[in-house]
This record gives C-alpha cells, structure tokens and sequence, in this order.
C-alpha cells in the first residue's frame, strides 16, 4: 500500500512559468512533510520542509502548500528555471523520535529554455 | 567527513555473488538509514540504525538482505545470492537523533548495483 502518492510523474514547464507538484497522504500520523530535489547522480538533498501546524511556507522561489483536512500538499516552483530541472520528491515521516521517510515515487521536472 | 560517503559508486556483479555496500554517514551523527532506489519507484526505506541498534529492519526485502553497523559510524549493506531485481541505486543517509531532537536526513551519493 503507497502511502504517498505523488503526481505528475513529469513534468515540462517553460523557463519562467510556475511548477506545480502535488502529493496525498494516508497516515494521519505523518507530522513532517519534506521535498527532496535529485539531479543525475547525486543523492536526494532537503529542498523545503514543513509541518501541519502551518498552511505555507515559502523559501525564495519553492513554497509548499499543506492541506491538513484533504491530506495533500504540494509543491510551487516560481519563475523556474532550467536548473530547477530535476527530479523532486515528496516524502512524509511522523515524530516517533527518529525520522523514516515514506517517499513519494518522484517527477521528473523538465524546464525549458 | 563533510558529507555522507558511499562506496563503491557503481558496482556491477553476476548473479548469485554476494555484495558489500558502505556507508559513511557524517560525524556525529547518530541515526542511519538505508533506502533502495529502483527506476519509477521512488526510494523504499530497507532498515534504519540507531547506534548501532536497528530497531526497524522492516523494509528488508528478504533474507538475503543484512546490514551492521559499528562503532556508531560506518554501516555496511550485505546482499547474498544477488539477483537481476537487486539492480537498484542503493542510497545511505544520516541525520541526528537526540532526545526530541532530530535533524533532516542528509543522504551520500548512492551505489549503483547492476546484476549481471
């Protein structure tokens, strides 16, 4: 049982529009909801993280947007570029003291010149 | 060191050897965790240390499947009798785990692992 859905699979998105990623959950007890951003090769690096207590957050150009009744959140890239492009994923954990990720299974973000 | 450090960066065997995959998590800190990242699957958590205690080891595909860690630092992924399902990009990560206290995960580089 996914217990992190994710979508779009890709995504293109021309050089200064918005990307929208968006991701639902199951587990009420998730209480900790992080982005992580992949390029080719390398590891998954923490992009923006937050948690149900708040609605937003924003960090420069990526805002998260949490629905706690709906079970959703997302993901806002404004004015992307082409070094956005990459692969994003979304992922969610509770506070059970340590912090094991379920993560959703990833869009990859294409963004043309 | 200065980040999580995997090695090797790729690894090709035949089917039916066993592998040893390590991590380098970054100093201090204290918890670890394995994923395994398959083409369109996202990353699937395998096994998580604290310490050198694995109190969740329930990702764990199968029994061919092990890992250790020791001195509270290096762990080591065991896979035995390899099959042509284990190809995947094998990704260490580590965060710190204190009290309530517990940071992002920071994640190395991966093995990529291709059975042959």
């Amino acid at each position: 049982q996914q217990q992190v859905k994710q979508s779009p699979q890709s995504l293109i998105v021309q050089k200064g529009g918005i990307s929208i990623i968006n991701c639902a959950y199951e587990n009420t007890a998730f209480d900790y909801f992080p982005w992580y951003q992949q390029f080719p090769g390398k590891g998954p690096a923490l992009l923006i993280a937050i948690r149900p207590d708040v609605s937003e957050k924003k960090e420069g150009r990526f805002t998260i947007s949490f629905n706690k009744s709906a079970k959703q959140f997302s993901l806002h890239i404004m004015d992307s570029q082409p070094g956005d492009s990459a692969t994003y994923f979304c992922a969610a954990s509770s506070g059970s003291g340590y912090s094991t990720l379920t993560f959703g299974k990833g869009t990859m973000l294409l963004v043309s010149p | 060191g200065a980040g999580v450090s995997q090695s090797p960066s790729n690894k090709v065997t035949e089917k039916g050897k066993d592998v040893e995959l390590r991590c380098d998590p970054i100093s201090g800190h204290t918890a670890l965790y394995w994923y395994r990242q398959s083409l369109g699957q996202g990353l699937e958590f395998l096994i998580y240390f604290q310490g050198n205690s694995a109190p969740d080891k329930s990702g764990l595909p199968s029994d061919r499947f092990s890992a250790e860690r020791t001195g509270g630092s290096v762990s080591t992924l065991t896979i035995q009798r390899t099959q042509q399902e284990d190809s995947a990009v094998y990704l260490c990560a580590s965060s710190f785990t204190g009290g309530p206290i517990t940071t992002e995960a920071f994640f190395g580089q991966g093995t990529r692992l291709t059975v042959v």
